[in-house]
């Protein structure tokens, strides 16, 4: 399987920190995206890396991709209670095209 | 305007019965998904259609019957509802049919509770 798993399951901080998210996925990829879910809502598309970038940026949000370890991150830089949610990061299976596989999430509070 | 809309956004029904869930995306896209989220947030593709054909029936049981009337709806028909039935249904949309490496538009989801 290919499968992505993120790294904490959960994790709580306070306000105004930075929160770092992995996840670490089995086979070779072009590329992998990280998705939001607030609870009881749908997900919500963050940020798509390809496989020749090792850094991307979006707003609060910066994302690495090593291939070379199978791994990727996702930080939020100063964080807000509002960012509080569930975190996916998802691989096509395949490596390239195929559906998405998603990981089981990383579940982030962040206390005011 | 909201982008993928699925109703009814809760379904409390007994086991045994048959259910339907719609959606609709407003996107223009090509592609539309059903995914299932269990009680522990994991979330597992059903099915994938493209143009209303079928692209991928994730060995979901046959009880479980997606109808596309055209690109933009893909509805879900359940037949005779089982306990372990009970989750979390989202659809989805994405412009490329190759799922995995476009962005997906996700609805709202549709909780699904069998007694």
């Amino acid at each position: 399987s290919q499968q992505g798993e993120e790294d904490p399951q959960a994790l709580s901080i306070q306000e105004g920190e930075n929160a770092t998210m992995n996840c670490s996925y089995k086979t070779s990829i072009n590329n992998l995206q990280w998705y939001r879910q607030n609870s009881g809502r749908g997900l919500v598309h963050l940020i798509l890396i390809r496989s020749n970038e090792r850094e991307k940026h979006s707003g609060r949000l910066r994302v690495t991709l090593d291939t070379s370890k199978k791994s990727s991150s996702l930080l939020i830089t100063a964080s807000r209670a509002a960012d509080t949610a569930s975190y996916f990061c998802a691989t096509p299976r395949g490596g390239s095209q195929g559906n998405l596989i998603f990981g089981k999430g990383t579940k982030l509070s962040v206390k005011p | 305007d909201t982008a993928v809309s699925q109703t009814p956004k809760y379904l409390v029904t007994q086991m045994g019965n048959d259910k339907s869930i719609k959606c609709e995306q407003n996107l223009g896209h090509d592609t539309m998904y059903w995914y299932k989220q269990d009680s522990k947030k994991f979330l597992k593709i059903m099915f994938s259609y493209n143009n209303k054909e079928l692209i991928i029936n994730e060995t979901v049981p046959n009880r479980f019957s997606p109808k596309s009337p055209d690109k933009a709806h893909l509805n879900l028909h359940i037949n005779s509802l089982e306990l372990g039935d009970s989750a979390v249904y989202f659809c989805a949309s994405s412009q490329d049919p190759a799922g995995g490496a476009d962005t997906q538009y996700f609805g709202p989801g549709t909780r699904l509770t069998v007694l």
